[in-house]
Formats: C-alpha cells, sequence, structure tokens
C-alpha cells in the first residue's frame, strides 16, 4: 500500500486568495490524482497529475482555476485559485502503483472559504 | 460515459441485521471493482477489491462482495453489522485504460444503531 499525507489539513480563506495543498506520497507511484468531495456528495475527479508534464482535467475544470504541479513520482500540489464560497469542500489526494492498481487516498484538506 | 450508481441513499439497520449494498456501473470493457468506506471523521479505507479470479471476494471487517459480470454488479454484504460499521460506503470502478482513475459512486450512508 501507498501512504499519502497532505498539508494543510484545513484551512479556512478568503474569497478572492489561492491556496495550495501538497500531498507527499512515502513511495514512488505511476499515477497521482486530485479530487473534490463537497459536503454530503460523493468523489468528483478534479484531474490527472501527470508527472514532467501538464495534468489531465476532467469536463468542468481548468487548468487557470486548479492548477497542478507534479514534479517527481512521490509529490503533487493543487492550488485553488480566486476562490469562492462554492470551492468550499474537501480536497483529496489519491495515487497508485500503475493504471490497474488500487487507488490510496490522503486524509484530504477541509477548505473553507468566506 | 462510464457511471457507477449506488441504488441505497441511506440505510438504517439494527445490530446483528443483514446488510446489502446495491452497485451497479456502465462500462462495456474490463473493470477494477472497489468498495470504499469512510468512517466519520476519517479519510477513505479501502474496505475491499475485485481484480479477477473468484468473483466472491472478502476484505476486512467481515464484509464481502461478489462481482457478477452479467448484471455489471457488485454489491456489498455483511452478515450482522455492529454499531462501529456506521459510515458512508463507496463503490468505485476503474476501467483497465491507461491512465484512467476511479469512477466513484454517490455513496451509501450505513447507519447503526445499538
Amino acid at each position: 500500500s501507498a501512504v499519502i499525507s497532505q498539508k494543510p489539513s484545513r484551512d479556512i480563506c478568503q474569497r478572492g486568495t489561492s491556496l495550495t495543498i501538497q500531498c507527499q506520497v512515502d513511495s514512488q507511484v505511476t499515477m497521482m490524482f486530485w479530487y473534490r468531495q463537497q459536503p454530503g456528495q460523493s468523489l468528483t475527479l478534479i484531474a490527472t497529475a501527470n508527472q514532467g508534464s501538464e495534468a489531465t482535467y476532467e469536463s468542468g475544470f481548468v487548468i487557470d482555476k486548479f492548477p497542478i504541479s507534479r514534479p517527481n513520482l512521490t509529490f503533487s500540489t493543487l492550488t485553488v485559485s480566486n476562490m469562492s464560497p462554492e470551492d468550499s469542500s474537501i480536497y483529496l489526494c489519491s495515487a497508485g502503483r500503475d493504471s490497474t492498481d488500487t487507488q490510496y487516498f490522503g486524509p484530504g484538506t477541509r477548505l473553507t472559504v468566506l | 460515459a462510464q457511471s457507477v450508481s449506488q441504488h441505497n441513499h441511506h440505510v438504517i439497520l439494527s445490530e446483528a441485521a443483514s446488510l446489502e449494498l446495491g452497485c451497479n456501473y456502465s462500462y462495456g470493457g474490463t473493470v477494477n471493482l472497489f468498495w470504499y468506506v469512510q468512517y466519520p471523521g476519517q479519510h477513505l479505507q479501502l474496505l475491499l477489491k475485485y481484480f479477477s479470479g473468484d468473483p466472491l471476494v472478502k476484505g476486512i471487517k467481515g464484509f464481502e462482495a461478489e462481482f457478477i459480470k452479467s448484471k455489471f454488479s457488485f454489491n456489498l454484504r455483511k452478515p450482522s453489522v455492529q454499531w462501529s460499521d456506521t459510515a458512508e460506503y463507496f463503490c468505485a470502478v476503474k476501467p483497465h485504460q491507461a491512465g484512467t482513475a476511479l469512477i466513484f459512486g454517490k455513496g451509501t450512508t450505513l447507519s447503526v444503531s445499538s
């Protein structure tokens, strides 16, 4: 299995500001993903974080709003830009060793935007 | 588009009752199947998974699930629930395509009364 940590665990931010969330995996993984879990909802995939290239975004999510970096095989960041209250959610990092492997999840970052 | 349907939004049971949570998916190709659990205040954990072989898979804490390919189903079962099984349960599917991520159902909230 892979152990995933995220920082920060929670934050309260003002409208219009940006927050960068960090994800660290304890071993090298091929696949890293970012999900959003809005209150009382299921998990929605934001994007696949590709090492050394631009992230692949799902429909409804764009790079200007959610820029993602993945400088190596164990680390990724997600930035939530120009935040509004609608961005209040839990953001989760997920990783797997290959495309058919089990995906493991970090503890999530609980974001509240005022 | 690929999708995952969980039939029950909220299930309420008494301790020792039997549990079955329904999950169906829509995808014509080969998939890996998962059930994840999220206990109150905790992060997402893998309950069990099916990759191939015996369609009846056993997971942690006495849970099992059966993959019925002809019905595109992967229902979760437990013969006798405990109060500690109170949690949110998510069914997820991962198509066998390079770079694909888990697709989640909307989740089922299980409340077990003692």
